[in-house]
């Protein structure tokens, strides 16, 4: 199995403030990440996909970045509602997995 | 509209079998991959296994092989995640996605179906 970490498992940010996430993956996996946010019971929702790709109708403060191994998603300014859980999760290989989870929470 | 509709929260007790589904609609249904994400209670999200309806073609992670089934009937597009015998440890929440070629990212969810299992 491919093995995604996470860090940091969570953050205290303030809404304006910029905030970075960052996702490593056991091997290479291409450009096969994606990024999604899930609130409290609700189902997570997609951000973006193949690493740096915004997935239609989310907010342009989102963005991915990396390849390889290294990845990282940017909040360029929070907002009132990006306060969540956000995880990556590797497509690369058939055994899809997902990192740990980020959680941002209201400083 | 794309939608993905699961049934709704079980109750059952360890032993018993359960079916839970995840009806698609407004879009070509065999055509894309439907996955399973299990989310056990305050924990992080598991990919369960993969099928494609439009010919059954059925994939399991490693640690859910030989304990659940995933399957389809394509005339009703809905998919199916099925326990023979549940668990404590299957309590949880399920969801169905859609996967989408490619880059094979989920990009519609269903809202999830609550199991619970306890005696």
């Amino acid at each position: 199995d491919i093995q995604m970490t996470q860090s940091p498992s969570s953050l205290s940010a303030s809404v304006g403030d910029r905030v970075t996430i960052t996702c490593r993956a056991s091997q290479s996996i291409s450009s096969y990440l994606n990024w999604y946010q899930q609130k409290p019971g609700k189902a997570p929702k997609l951000l973006i996909y193949a690493a740096s790709s915004l997935q239609s109708g989310v907010p342009s403060r989102f963005s991915g970045s990396g390849s390889g191994t290294d990845f990282t998603l940017t909040i360029s300014s929070l907002q009132p509602e990006d306060f969540a859980t956000y995880y990556c999760q590797q497509s690369y290989s058939t055994f899809s997995t997902f990192g740990p989870g980020t959680k941002v929470d209201i400083k | 509209e794309v939608q993905l509709v699961q049934s709704g929260a079980e109750v059952k007790k360890p032993g018993e079998s359960l079916k839970i589904s995840c009806k698609g609609s407004g879009y070509s249904f065999t055509s894309y991959w439907i996955g399973w994400v299990r989310q056990m209670p305050g924990k992080g999200l598991e990919w369960m296994g993969i099928i494609y309806p439009g010919d059954s073609d059925t994939r399991y992670s490693p640690s859910f092989q030989g304990q659940v089934t995933i399957s389809a009937d394509k005339s009703i597009s809905t998919a199916y995640l099925q326990w023979s015998s549940l668990k404590a440890s299957d309590t949880a929440m399920y969801y169905c996605v859609r996967r989408r070629d490619g880059y094979n990212y989920g990009d519609y969810w269903g809202q999830g179906t609550l199991v619970t299992v306890s005696s």
